[in-house]
């Protein structure tokens, strides 16, 4: 059963489309966060959602909206795609332990390609 | 802001010898914890290993183990025994109040057999 998952996998796509990313998890956890990670391969946190709660917004351009309808999910939807965002998108999860991030557990990444 | 620093861009190893990726970090909190991730070509994040800073006891996982320097604000990750499987990217990370996780940029770990 796999923990973390995210559709799709691999995506390509114009400058100025409109895409979106989704992520489901079934370990149970309360908190769910999207990472970017560059082609250099740094990571760096972009949201996170704590019981549907938006708890951490990064300075993220605004074409950038994360939604999470439930506890299990965390969706991420980019409007007028710009060639810069061409990255891998990672979703994660974690249980809050005393008001602290604990393990976080990743999705298989989306390749995202703008062209 | 906490930052964590990861100065070995690259690192290479014989298959079965040991070797150790080095971490530093910058925080002023007292709780917190420290990972290691592994990233291999598949792209997927593997957690290798944990550690809580309120325990003095270095954390270990198999032939992974970790030398947590508290003062020192230090956390290296030693891999026993390595084998091809190892060769990845390992990303330092640090989780504390804020949340989320710190990463540091990698070390790329190269087996040679």
């Amino acid at each position: 059963d796999t923990a973390v998952s995210q559709t799709p996998k691999y995506l390509v796509t114009q400058m100025g489309n409109d895409k979106s990313i989704k992520c489901e998890q079934n370990l149970g956890h309360d908190t769910m966060y999207w990472y970017k990670q560059d082609s250099k391969k740094f990571l760096k946190i972009m949201f996170s959602y704590n019981n549907k709660e938006l708890i951490i917004n990064e300075t993220v351009p605004n074409r950038f909206s994360p939604k999470s309808p439930d506890k299990a999910h965390l969706n991420l939807h980019i409007n007028s795609l710009e060639l810069g965002d061409s990255a891998v998108y990672f979703c994660a999860s974690s249980q809050m332990t005393s008001g602290r991030g604990d393990t976080q557990y990743f999705g298989p990444g989306t390749r995202l390609t703008v062209l | 802001a906490q930052t964590v620093t990861q100065s070995q861009p690259e690192m290479s190893v014989q298959e079965a010898e040991t070797v150790t990726l080095s971490c530093t970090y910058d925080t002023s909190e007292s709780d917190y914890y420290l990972f290691w991730y592994k990233q291999p070509p598949s792209r997927q994040m593997i957690l290798v290993i944990r550690q809580e800073a309120y325990k003095q006891q270095n954390a270990t996982e198999n032939r992974f183990s970790v030398n947590f320097q508290k003062a020192a604000k230090s956390f290296s990750l030693k891999i026993s025994d390595s084998q091809l499987g190892d060769a990845a990217m390992y990303f330092c990370a640090y989780a504390g109040g804020a949340q989320k996780l710190v990463f540091g940029q990698g070390t790329r770990l190269t087996i040679n057999p």
